[in-house]
């Protein structure tokens, strides 16, 4: 299984562009990338999946380079309820069930 | 509205005492899973199961057990074999067979180990 690494943290102000990157230099030729949203106290909300190039929804956009060894997902103008930890995960389906890793995530803190 | 519930949402046990978390999902959805969170950690998987009547464990499946009698449903049951119980307890569920499969989370449940 691919394992991924992301910033322990980062910090940012409401209205401004955050862009979390993701490095996964073993991803295999049939994984998706996915990130996931999490609040103290709840369970992880899927934010956006993509194989390669772009991948954009309402919520966020998803940068995959051509090479696929890492990933960024970016979050158009935060606002201070997008402070959540924020995970990113290769998806792994190899016939007997999917397989992930979870990370540590990063924290993103949002200020006024 | 579809989901996934867990329950109960706070739980207490002694030392030395089983404990069954319940998962009901009303998606759906053929495979389901356990995860544990502990303070300032990601997730790791316990079990997992994608049919009926069969189950797989995960990365840290000692201590713990599972069944899969029905298809909504996957308890938890926490025995006093686990070191260290104490934790915040997700259940997922997810479609079968889709190799971009979203997994959907309940709202967990936190266990404390008096």
């Amino acid at each position: 299984l691919a394992k991924t690494t992301q910033p322990i943290s980062m910090d940012s102000y409401e209205g401004q562009e955050v862009n979390i990157t993701c490095s996964h230099n073993n991803i295999a030729t049939n994984d998706y990338i996915t990130w996931y949203q999490q609040f103290p106290s709840q369970g992880p909300r899927f934010i956006i999946q993509g194989y390669k190039t772009k991948v954009t929804n309402e919520v966020a956009s998803l940068f995959i380079p051509a090479d696929r060894k890492s990933s960024t997902l970016s979050l158009p103008r935060v606002s201070l309820s997008d402070t959540a930890v924020y995970y990113c995960l290769v998806f792994t389906y190899d016939g007997g069930g999917f397989k992930t890793i979870f990370g540590a995530g990063t924290r993103l803190f949002v200020k006024a | 509205d579809g989901g996934i519930t867990q329950s109960p949402k706070y739980l207490f046990r002694k030392e030395g005492q089983n404990v069954t978390l319940s998962c009901e999902q009303n998606l759906n959805h053929d495979a389901m899973y356990w995860y544990r969170q502990d303070p300032g950690q990601g997730l790791r998987l316990i079990y997992y199961s994608q049919i009926v009547n069969d189950f797989q464990k995960g990365d840290i499946a000692e201590g713990y057990s599972v069944s899969r009698e029905k298809k909504e449903s996957f308890p938890l049951t926490v025995t006093s074999a686990q070191k260290n119980p104490t934790a915040f307890y997700l259940c997922a569920s997810s479609i079968r067979g889709s190799p971009t499969g979203e997994l959907f989370f309940g709202e967990g449940s936190r266990l404390t180990v008096l």
